[in-house]
């Protein structure tokens, strides 16, 4: 149980463009998400924390209008990188919280990543 | 402000033991949680303590001091395939992971 998937789990797209990545709880509604980016050996930085139903609460630092994040239910949450650049290549995580799931209520499942390229 | 710290790289053998350790600063506690990262992958659970004392699953362990602001992840029987990053991370009071840099852990033959 407590699965959580990503996808695309790689993208490369062009400088300008928009990317859309999507991160479902597969086995539990998660009424919280969790949107992290990892540069290469670096530990993870939250970027935003996304609430199913209202807007997501940003970490100083990460634009807001440029990384659009809807959480419309209670099993996917989106991030969308606007008008990406090279300097947002990077591995893009998300997880979710389980209430019900066994063990800490606390517990983050993560998804497998995505890893956006933009030239 | 909130600081985790843990060794930025550590080696050792296959078949041995190792303990990584994190210490912490942060504004309230509910709660720290090791997890496991392979590189190109996303973390994956470990351990979570909220407690004092040690918590064991398996080959590993994880320990927690709060007076002490201390805890340690302890693998034994080491295999190749534990070669990873292991991060440590602390539950503030508004219930946010505050994550450490991580650990590498290169195992040798």
């Amino acid at each position: 149980g407590a699965v959580v998937s990503q996808h695309p789990s790689w993208v490369i797209c062009k400088s300008g463009t928009s990317v859309k990545i999507e991160c479902r709880s597969l086995d539990f509604q998660a009424t919280t998400m969790f949107w992290y980016r990892q540069f290469p050996k670096q530990s993870l930085m939250l970027m935003a924390t996304s609430n199913e139903g209202s807007k997501a609460t940003y970490e100083q630092g990460v634009e807001k209008d440029k990384f659009l994040i809807n959480h419309a239910s209670l099993t996917l949450s989106t991030l969308t990188v606007t008008s990406a650049h090279p300097e947002d290549s990077s591995f893009y995580i998300c997880s979710a919280r389980c209430h019900e799931c066994q063990g800490s209520s606390y517990e983050q499942y993560f998804g497998p990543g995505t890893r956006l390229t933009v030239t | 402000g909130q600081n985790i710290d843990q060794p930025t790289e550590m080696t050792a053998t296959e078949g041995a033991i190792v303990q990584i350790n994190c210490t912490y600063q942060t504004s309230g506690f509910n709660g720290l949680f090791w997890y496991q990262q392979h590189a190109g992958e996303a973390p994956t659970f470990l351990s979570y303590n909220v407690l004092d004392g040690l918590e064991e699953k398996g080959r590993f362990s994880s320990f927690l001091s709060r007076s002490k602001g201390y805890s340690y992840l302890l693998l034994k029987e080491l295999q190749m395939k534990d070669s990873a990053s292991y991060l440590c991370a602390v539950m503030d009071s508004n219930y946010q992971l505050i994550w450490g840099a991580g650990t590498k852990l290169i195992i040798k033959p």
